[in-house]
């Protein structure tokens, strides 16, 4: 299958730090998902993608949709202790009807 | 408005049981997805149905069944469960793909050992 690659795998950073990730493939895609998991739960949806160049916010969490369509970004400004959990980047290939998942950023926020 | 429900949230099976695992959509959406989750492996998906009366293959669907009963509901089957098949499974439903979303929205798990 189409593969995304997601980094960093994990991250652990101080409260108030800004934080950020990203996913590329090889591969053009028409959409971009972000989605975070807490422990025990299905991922929520947090912000979606669908124009080239997009940079879309959800409080402290801004996404852009990489200008190539190769790419995706998520940045969390002044992380908070909730804000640990585990990010999906989730991508739609042209052509496609289902979503290729990265294989998650893992992110820990010391108080 | 409950969103997915999955039923079990638990589940131990013995190497060869079978057992079906259930799902349900109150968001009036046409397309529902099961998926599995293990380390390091992000979520691959098993077996999609992308309106009513038609299913579909995922990336990974050997070793499992799926009927969608109606609009809401979307079970997996597992005719002969194997210790390869423990994981978290989850469901999700979407609008048709093609009409203005590819947003998914996920049930809470199924975490399932097969011993």
């Amino acid at each position: 299958g189409q593969q995304l690659n997601q980094s960093p795998q994990s991250m652990f950073i101080q409260e108030g730090e800004d934080v950020s990730m990203n996913c590329t493939s090889s591969s053009i895609f028409n959409t971009w998902l972000w989605y975070k998991q807490d422990p025990g739960e299905g991922p929520v949806l947090l912000i979606a993608l669908y124009k080239a160049g997009e940079l879309t916010s959800n409080g402290r969490l801004t996404a852009q949709f990489g200008i190539t369509r190769k790419d995706s970004f998520l940045n969390i400004s002044a992380s908070i202790p909730s804000d640990v959990g585990i990010y999906f980047c989730a991508g739609q290939l042209a052509g496609y009807s289902t979503l290729t998942f990265g294989k998650g950023t893992m992110l820990l926020v010391s108080p | 408005n409950a969103g997915v429900t999955q039923t079990p949230k638990f589940q131990v099976l013995k190497t060869g049981q079978s057992m079906t695992l259930q799902c349900a959509q109150d968001m009036n959406h046409n397309s529902m997805y099961w998926y599995r989750q293990d380390p390091g492996m992000g979520l691959r998906l098993i077996y999609y149905s992308a309106s009513e009366g038609t299913t579909d293959k995922g990336e990974v669907p050997n070793g499992y069944n799926v009927s969608r009963l109606n609009k809401r509901e979307f079970s997996l089957r597992l005719e002969s469960a194997a210790p390869s098949q423990t994981s978290v499974y989850f469901c999700a439903s979407s609008n048709l793909p093609g009409q203005g979303s590819y947003e998914q929205y996920f049930g809470p798990g199924t975490r399932l050992t097969v011993t």
